[in-house]
């Protein structure tokens, strides 16, 4: 079956630091891959998305590249902000999957903290 | 365009006591999903819909029951609520139609629910 591996967290860093949060994907398919991000006390929101091999989804400085040789999308932003602390999803939808194109697979999801 | 909406946003319930969240999305999606959401465990679904009339089991479907007699709204219930379902719940909503594979989810901002 699909799934995503994402890095445990959580990541901490100072304002301004360059941020990775890695992403690793499993597919039966051509899966289209998602970022989500989650604030304090709120739901998923979409982050950015990439539907095809190459693609770079890219939305409030933050950037990922679908990455289909290597199976990843990797989430970076050049110069973190404390109002970035938050938790960060990643995600397909594989509609090749068996069942599985109505219900997108998450990873965990990884906590980033940034500090003044 | 207020998106998806949960109802109530907290709730304290006593072991053996029984409730409802609700889901409303105004967004005339058909696929529709609820989620828990526990420390170190991600999201993990629970049950979803692909359309009014229709429900399906999820991940941890034990313990609770859906219905969705209207296409806008999908309802969650605990008929017997025990410690184990203290979590926070998020219900979140897709588009359906071509291409659906490439569509995000909508989340709500979730119900806390504690079970004592």
């Amino acid at each position: 079956g699909d799934s995503v591996t994402q890095m445990e967290g959580p990541v901490t860093l100072s304002e301004e630091a360059f941020l990775t949060i890695n992403c690793t994907y499993t597919a039966t398919g051509y899966p289209s891959l998602f970022w989500y991000v989650q604030y304090p006390g709120e739901g998923l929101q979409l982050l950015l998305k990439a539907t095809k091999a190459d693609d770079k989804g890219s939305n409030k400085g933050f950037e990922a590249t679908y990455r289909k040789e290597t199976t990843s999308f990797h989430l970076e932003k050049g110069s973190v902000q404390v109002s970035d602390s938050a938790v960060y999803f990643c995600a397909l939808s594989d509609p090749l999957y068996s069942g599985g194109s109505y219900i997108p697979t998450f990873g965990r999801g990884t906590s980033l903290i940034v500090h003044p | 365009n207020a998106g998806v909406t949960q109802t109530p946003k907290f709730r304290v319930l006593k072991t053996g006591q029984s409730m409802t969240l609700l889901c409303a999305q105004d967004m005339n999606h058909e696929y529709m999903y609820w989620y828990r959401q526990d420390p170190g465990m991600g999201l993990r679904l629970i049950h979803y819909s692909v359309g009014e009339g229709t429900t399906a089991k999820g991940e941890v479907p034990d313990g609770y029951n859906v219905s969705r007699l209207k296409k806008q709204n999908f309802l969650l219930g605990l008929e017997s609520a025990a410690p184990s379902q203290t979590s926070v719940y998020f219900c979140a909503s897709r588009y359906h139609g071509q291409g659906f594979s490439n569509s995000p989810l909508h989340f709500g901002n979730g119900t806390r629910l504690t079970v004592t």
